[in-house]
């Protein structure tokens, strides 16, 4: 398996813009997390998804941002209007299901890095 | 807000020696995991123990954990340059004994291996 494949790596953006980005889980997953890092606030969970349902989203900082997962193999997370205290880089993670020796395991991806200018 | 807290920040010894990190956490837990990431990566998991065990060996990872302190230490033993990376712990929350898929980390130490 490819593991959890996030796009893009690099995002560099200017205040007000629209990002979008995206999370392929590991197939067969059916928990997939979104996380945010950064030096200050260290590891901060945003939101996560059991089969594609939002279970809690109480991470989110604000309005501005946005989670789906349409399907088991694809999730988004928008930030629309960006700001520059944005600026972070977020992971994707996804986790198995009970009775497949990983339980509680989370597979992380590369991450993206955002810049907003 | 802050489950896992991690001691010391930073660490920096030299390759062949052992690494302590420390980890305390404050509710109640179903298991506590480490995680290593190194620099401009993802998370990669190293070890999960849980809250009935108290000590937990992989490799040269060594991993105690004790409920009662609220409290866990990951060593690792004879450690090489490619050890350098940071070190996370991640707690979930227990919820009537059962576990919950949402883990809390801390802000890690970040460990130098000198050569």
């Amino acid at each position: 398996d490819a593991g959890v494949i996030q796009s893009p790596r690099h995002e560099v953006t200017e205040m007000g813009q629209e990002v979008t980005l995206r999370c392929k889980p590991i197939s067969g997953h059916d928990y997939l997390f979104w996380y945010r890092q950064t030096m200050m606030r260290g590891l901060e969970l945003l939101i996560y998804f059991n089969n594609n349902v939002p279970i809690d989203d109480s991470g989110m900082p604000e309005d501005r941002f946005s989670a789906k997962m349409p399907n088991a193999s694809f999730s988004t997370l928008k930030i629309q209007p960006s700001e520059p205290r944005d600026s972070a880089v977020y992971f994707c993670a996804s986790s198995p299901p009970p009775g497949t020796g990983h339980y509680n395991e989370q597979f992380f991806g590369p991450g993206t890095r955002l810049t907003v200018l | 807000s802050q489950q896992g807290e991690e001691d010391p920040q930073a660490l920096s010894i030299q390759e062949g020696e052992n690494a302590t990190m420390n980890c305390s956490y404050k509710t109640s837990i179903n298991n506590l995991q480490w995680y290593r990431q190194n620099s401009g990566r993802g998370l990669v998991h190293l070890i999960l123990i849980r809250s009935n065990e108290r000590e937990k060996h992989s490799g040269r990872l060594r991993v105690t954990l004790d409920t009662s302190k609220k409290s866990s230490s990951l060593l690792i033993t004879a450690s090489r340059a490619a050890d350098t990376a940071s070190y996370f712990c991640a707690t979930d929350a227990s919820y009537s004994g059962a576990g919950s898929y949402q883990l809390t980390f801390g802000k890690g130490t970040k460990l130098s291996v000198i050569p």
